[in-house]
């Protein structure tokens, strides 16, 4: 498939452990995120979304963490599995029809 | 998904002709985008919809047009195809979540390669 991103930053992960995927944003005035996950050849899965009034989000293994002060969003998987490997980014959206989007985040789970 | 279908999955075509992308979705959706992908780069909005025949500019709009005579198609035109035009092309829809946040889905991409 095709490479979402030749000079994607890396995060090589253990199979079992947990991973913390970090994503800067842009603008102070957004409200919502979003996180998505992208396999090679695949369009973005939606994973979890976060509104600006809250500070942490939990899903299904997975947990957003929102850090207004700094403008940080971060994104845990819990219990990394081959399955989770690719690249992973965040969008922000400040209520219109907007989005910006980071360029990503590549997740190696090594066995 | 969605329900969000894109056609062709894959297209390879010569340098100044026309070339029509069609995303098709199933579920109503008022919001509809074209997006592309290229290595180095987030996503960025081409054109996107806010109903049938409501249509506005992204940020790299030059050398595309859009159509969406009905709510569940939306098709991205490029004029005159570019080298600079091959991309991978994502449709997108957005809708109001119960927590008021405005989600975002994706189709499944279309490869388009101008020769």
């Amino acid at each position: 498939g095709e490479s979402v991103g030749l000079h994607l930053p890396t995060l090589s992960v253990q199979e079992g452990d947990n991973s913390i995927i970090n994503c800067a944003y842009s603008n102070s005035a957004s409200d919502y995120f979003i996180w998505y996950k992208q396999e090679s050849g695949k369009g973005p899965q939606f994973i979890i979304d976060i509104r600006s009034n809250m500070d942490k989000r939990q899903g299904q293994r997975v947990t957003v963490l929102l850090n207004k002060t700094v403008k940080h969003l971060s994104l845990q998987i819990a219990a990394t599995q081959p399955g989770d490997s690719a690249v992973y980014f965040c969008a922000e959206n400040t209520g219109t029809y907007k989005y910006i989007f980071g360029t990503g985040t590549r997740l190696k789970v090594l066995a | 998904d969605a329900g969000i279908t894109q056609s062709p999955r894959h297209k390879v075509t010569e340098t100044g002709t026309p070339v029509t992308l069609r995303c098709h979705q199933t579920e109503n959706h008022r919001y509809m985008y074209w997006y592309r992908q290229d290595p180095g780069h987030g996503l960025r909005l081409i054109h996107y919809s806010y109903g049938v025949k409501d249509t506005d500019k992204g940020e790299v709009s030059d050398g595309y047009s859009v159509s969406r005579s009905k709510t569940e198609d939306f098709l991205l035109t490029l004029e005159s195809a570019t080298s600079s035009q091959t991309s991978v092309y994502f449709c997108a829809i957005s809708e109001r979540s119960s927590s008021g946040g405005r989600e975002q889905y994706f189709g499944p991409g279309t490869r388009l390669t101008v020769t």
